[in-house]
């Protein structure tokens, strides 16, 4: 069964403090590893698909990257409007469904 | 451009009622999917469609949860005989033919059982 463990629970940043979020994972054969940001009582945001290790892709202050195990989503100098629950989700190579993790909540502090 | 629409937003209902929630899909997307969330998790898999084939269903669909898609455009999730364990968001998802593995969210139901 596909497991997805995300770290830490929650983070409470300083403007402009850079951090990073943690996605470790075990899927049977990876299609793609998926990072969705959900604001309270709102739907996830689709943000990013990563496909291969060594992948990153970029947008504003997030950077997602990929290793075999685990995706790390960096940002950098956050701003308060960066405050939401981050979640990382796979995908099987068999299939479409998305399994995720519980979510990294952030709040960033003006 | 509209994203995915789910009607209603809340749902108040009394354990042993009733309930169906509605999904209308981004347009031309081919595939439709349901998730459930409770607080403080994410969104678990409940089931999908391609077209108007239902083509997956998850362990956490019990007997009491039917889901349809008739016309393989908006589809319906009902829920018999409410529990008070049924109370959570329930997510409807989308993608389309070109990217099918990219999955767009609409805003949720949230379903309170009292």
């Amino acid at each position: 069964e596909d497991q997805v463990t995300q770290s830490p629970e929650a983070l409470r940043l300083q403007e402009g403090e850079s951090s990073s979020l943690n996605c470790s994972y075990t899927v049977s054969g990876l299609r793609g590893l998926f990072w969705y940001r959900q604001d309270p009582g709102k739907g996830p945001e689709f943000l990013f698909t990563l496909y291969s290790a060594g992948e990153e892709k970029e947008k504003e202050r997030l950077k997602a990257t990929l290793t075999k195990k685990e995706s790390f989503l960096h940002i950098t100098a956050p701003k308060p409007e960066d405050s939401a629950t981050y979640l990382c989700a796979v995908q099987a190579s068999n299939d479409y469904k998305l399994s995720f993790g519980a979510g990294t909540t952030v709040t960033v502090r003006a | 451009d509209t994203g995915v629409s789910q009607d209603p937003r809340h749902k108040i209902t009394k354990r042993g009622q009733n309930v169906t929630f509605r999904c209308d899909p981004i347009s031309e997307h081919n595939r439709l999917y349901w998730y459930r969330q409770t607080l403080g998790q994410g969104p678990e898999f409940l089931t999908y469609f391609q077209n108007e084939a239902q083509l997956e269903k998850s362990r956490l669909l019990s007997d009491r949860f039917s889901a349809e898609r008739p016309k393989g455009s908006f589809s319906t999730l009902e829920i018999q005989r409410t529990e008070q364990g049924d109370s959570a968001m329930y997510l409807c998802a989308s993608s389309s033919p070109g990217r099918p593995h990219e999955q767009y969210f609409g805003p949720g139901t949230r379903l309170t059982v009292t």
